[in-house]
């Protein structure tokens, strides 16, 4: 299996535009994450969604923030419009059966917001 | 609440040393479940080991090893003999109560120097 798989690996933007960070879950995982890792706050859960249903959304920052499952194979999470705070390491991590299975993350996407 | 504490910032130890990363948790849910991750610094997240609040036998995988003490609400971690490419940073997680999300800690780098 090709794991999960995060798209762009990086990504640098400026204040004001619109960011979307794209993942591929493993097939057949029920259950999707998003989370944002920074130095100040280390790792912490954005939303995540079972069987593309969000099921806690109450990490989201603020309305900025944006999450989509439209299908089992992908998900986007949008910032419009990106601020400076929004730089970290954003990612995405499937799991199956339950969210009490082991969480396989992916490579995560480097955003950096001038 | 739930809540995970990695009292331990930054390790640093020589090759072939043992060493032992500390975790202690807060839940007050019965069930639940425990995890260790190692984010090397090509910055990907890895899945190391599950524990459920009901499993208190300590495991060892080859050099690593982990003490479940419910007693103390902690679960360490030891690698044993360690090796330069153990330098990472370690996050210890838990998970529990109706969600499936991960609590993680602030994460404890580890570096092993020849």
């Amino acid at each position: 299996d090709a794991g999960v798989i995060q798209s762009p690996r990086h990504e640098v933007t400026e204040m004001g535009q619109e960011v979307t960070l794209r993942c591929k879950p493993i097939s057949g995982h029920d259950y999707l994450f998003w989370y944002r890792q920074t130095m100040m706050r280390g790792l912490e859960l954005l939303i995540y969604f079972n069987n593309n249903v969000p099921i806690d959304d109450s990490g989201m920052p603020e309305d900025r923030f944006s999450a989509k499952m439209p299908n089992a194979s992908f998900s986007t999470l949008k910032i419009q419009p990106s601020e400076p705070r929004d730089s970290a390491v954003y990612f995405c991590a499937s799991s199956q059966t339950s969210g009490y299975n082991e969480q396989f993350f992916g490579p995560g996407t480097r955003l950096t917001v001038l | 609440a739930q809540k995970v504490t990695q009292a331990q910032t930054e390790i640093s130890v020589v090759e072939k040393e043992d060493v032992t990363l500390d975790c202690v948790y807060e839940t007050r849910d019965t069930t639940y479940y425990l995890f260790w991750y190692k984010q090397p610094p090509s910055g990907e997240l890895v899945f190391l080991i599950r524990r459920n609040s009901f499993d208190e036998q300590n495991e060892i995988s080859g050099r690593y090893s982990w003490n479940f003490q419910k007693s103390t609400s902690s679960f360490n971690f030891t690698i044993t003999a360690s090796q330069v490419v153990d330098s990472a940073v370690y996050f210890c997680a838990l998970s529990g109560g109706s969600q499936g999300n991960l609590i993680f800690g602030k994460g404890t780098k580890l570096s092993v120097k020849p």
